[in-house]
């Protein structure tokens, strides 16, 4: 398993107030994801990373944004927070095909 | 609009018997599929995988098949056991980024 962890695990927020997910990585993999998880629409992307500064947008990137200023580091902010973006949040890394995830990060906007 | 769809959101079998999850999916170019099994509160792990140009694919009790003309995989797990009680998610690469189903949550009763 590619060694993922991700920062904080559970955090509850207050709608409007600005949020940081991290994600750091030690196998050196190019590519990295951020994805969010929610009943019904099983894994949706909201913004991967094919290098050292180099982002795109997935699917579902309204209200996020990304940053990679070291191969090793992806980190995910919510601009201000909704209740819409209450989720389950996980991170990813990739070498070939197979994609590896963190253990996730349950956030909670009130 | 759902490019990989899985019907049935959850699946309940006898241990030792066959458990068999199904996905399908809109695009012929689709040329590579993964299925990934997730336990509560912990991110998703990858199981098995298959390339376009095969039609099964085998890993112990793990099978995957693939019906290109139907646009259809399947899972087929074989004897299941209670530890094999989780959610799975199929997903297809496209573009270097996986799309994935909603997922089944298979439950394995003693």
């Amino acid at each position: 398993d590619a060694g993922i962890t991700q920062s904080p695990r559970h955090k509850v927020t207050e709608t409007g107030t600005p949020v940081t997910l991290r994600c750091h990585q030690t196998e050196n993999h190019r590519y990295m994801y951020w994805y969010r998880q929610d009943p019904g629409h099983g894994l949706r992307l909201i913004h991967y990373s094919y290098g050292v500064k180099d982002t795109d947008k997935g699917e579902v990137s309204d209200g996020y944004s990304v940053s990679r200023s070291k191969t090793e580091d992806f980190l995910l902010t919510l601009e201000s927070a909704t209740s819409s973006q209450t989720s389950v949040y996980f991170c990813a890394t990739s070498g070939a095909h197979e994609q590896y995830f963190g253990p996730g990060t349950r956030l909670t906007v009130t | 609009d759902q490019q990989v769809k899985q019907n049935s959101p959850s699946l309940s079998v006898q241990e030792g018997r066959i458990s068999i999850l199904n996905c399908d999916y809109t695009n012929s170019m689709f040329d590579y599929f993964l299925w990934y099994k997730k336990y509560p509160a912990e991110g998703p792990t990858f199981l098995i995988s298959i390339s376009s140009i095969k039609d099964k694919n085998e890993d112990g009790r793990f099978t995957v098949f693939l019906n290109k003309s139907a646009k259809h995989l399947s899972l087929h797990i074989v004897p299941s056991q209670p530890g094999d009680s989780a959610v799975y998610f199929c997903a297809v690469m496209a573009r270097g980024k996986l799309i994935f189903g909603q997922g089944t949550e298979l439950s394995v009763k003693p």
